[in-house]
């Protein structure tokens, strides 16, 4: 198994809702991330967990939240989003943290009305 | 701080016309660049990876090489399937490693028509 999952693939919520996107790899991969793509742009990186610690791109506001219950899972946990926050969020693993080569999954494509 | 820096933005080819694009960087001390594939809608999917001037990596109709400036993906005789956003990303060292150091330019979206 080489792929990364990720539900759901697509989701449409409103400025005072919660929901969370849910990220799963079973290849061992002991690193996982969490990007943010908007049309045309390149992906962004938002969090990494690794050996169970987090690192946050410090611009990452707190409306967004990450949870690693194990290291086979990834989620985020979304609350009080803004319109602006409307992208596709790719979750991704590698082997090691120092690993370059990144597996990405589909992405769940976000609209925040 | 590294930049990335692809080109051309958007390219479109007919069926078998070979081609190249293009991807300049500035990084403080080269670990790696990446190449990876993006369907719309979809993640990336990696495709190669180069680590010092003068290599070179094949898969099938592409071939990437790197000089100490920028990195150049050809695809020779591209098929339909081909269509793809390509985007290019750098790893310096001492970033911290992973990728957290991964720099992704802005890609180039190609376009083969039949």
């Amino acid at each position: 198994d080489t792929e990364v999952t990720q539900t759901p693939k697509h989701l449409v919520m409103g400025m005072t809702n919660k929901k969370s996107l849910k990220c799963e790899q079973h290849m061992g991969h002991r690193a996982m991330y969490w990007y943010k793509q908007k049309a045309k742009k390149p992906p962004e990186l938002m969090f990494v967990y690794s050996y169970e610690k987090l690192s946050i791109n410090e611009s990452v506001p707190s409306r967004f939240s990450p949870e690693c219950p194990n290291s086979s899972l990834l989620n985020l946990h979304l609350h009080a989003l803004q319109p602006e926050d409307s992208a596709l969020y790719l979750c991704a693993s590698s082997q090691e943290p120092g690993a370059e080569k990144l597996f990405f999954g589909s992405g769940t494509q976000l609209s925040v009305l | 701080e590294d930049q990335v820096t692809q080109s051309p933005e958007a390219l479109r080819l007919q069926e078998g016309e070979s081609s190249s694009l293009n991807c300049s960087y500035t990084v403080s001390g080269l670990r790696g660049l990446f190449w990876y594939r993006q369907d719309p809608g979809k993640g990336p999917e990696f495709l190669f990876t180069l680590y010092s001037a003068g290599e070179e990596k094949e898969k099938e109709r592409l071939k990437a090489t790197l000089t100490k400036k920028e990195s150049f993906l050809h695809i020779t005789a591209p098929k339909p399937e081909d269509s793809a956003t390509y985007l290019c990303a750098v790893q310096a060292w001492g970033s911290g490693g992973g990728a957290d150091g991964l720099t992704f330019g802005k890609g180039t979206h190609l376009i083969i028509q039949p």
